[in-house]
């Protein structure tokens, strides 16, 4: 069974550009998170979205937006890119979007770098 | 505010011996206490985690310790080989309908041969 996946796995971007980044959960998962992840440090919640509603959202600027389909696959957009925007973007799946022993299986991300 | 945070930024240990890793935290409302594994070009890999109401949990080679008195977090990985260099995080799952997790920065393991 093929995990967490995302696309693409690298890109270059320049400032004011826009990008959407895109990830399929683990066949079953119900509920997709997104973190930013920036060099050196520990991944920051973006957001959560299960059956297709967000569920839960960080401290991040209303240039991030996000989505998630029928199928639970999910899209993360990022507008007017800044150069602080460059860094790991990792989705992660989950069965449901209770705490407790909800496991997230986390993708290798997608990097992204902002000129 | 809330954070979950390492003791230290590295650790440098021989091939054979046994590491700890330690993380102190300061929400005492979190549910769970994960720690995870990111190794270089990959994505966090759960390793093991625990529940508020326990204070240790035993894995195949890894022991998580919970100290709530004193908010701290451990992880012991027994016989450690090189396949164990990575980055190692602490985090905690909040408590309530949701399954954000709080990252701290991360230490990374250096194993000897």
């Amino acid at each position: 069974d093929a995990g967490v996946t995302q696309s693409p796995t690298h890109l270059i971007k320049t400032r004011g550009q826009h990008v959407t980044l895109r990830c399929s959960p683990i066949s079953g998962h119900k509920s997709v998170s997104w973190y930013q992840q920036v060099l050196g440090q520990g991944p920051q919640f973006i957001f959560q979205y299960y059956e297709k509603e967000e569920r839960g959202r960080g401290n991040f600027p209303d240039r991030f937006s996000a989505r998630q389909f029928p199928n639970y696959s999910s899209e993360l957009n990022v507008n007017a890119l800044l150069l602080g925007d460059s860094a790991l973007y990792l989705c992660a799946s989950s069965l449901t979007r209770l705490s407790g022993a909800n496991v997230l299986t986390f993708g290798a991300g997608s990097r992204l770098t902002v000129l | 505010g809330e954070s979950v945070g390492l003791h230290l930024p590295t650790l440098s240990v021989q091939e054979g011996d046994n590491s700890i890793i330690n993380c102190a935290y300061s929400n005492s409302a979190s549910d769970y206490f994960i720690w995870y594994k990111q190794e270089s070009g990959k994505g966090p890999q759960f390793i093991i985690d625990i529940r508020s109401n326990m204070d240790k949990r035993q894995g195949q080679r890894v022991t998580v310790l919970l100290n709530k008195t004193v908010k701290h977090l451990s992880l012991q990985i027994a016989a450690t080989q090189p396949g164990d260099s990575a980055v190692y995080f602490c985090a905690e799952n909040g408590s309530g309908a949701n399954s954000k997790l709080t990252f701290g920065k991360g230490i990374t393991l250096s194993v000897r041969p």
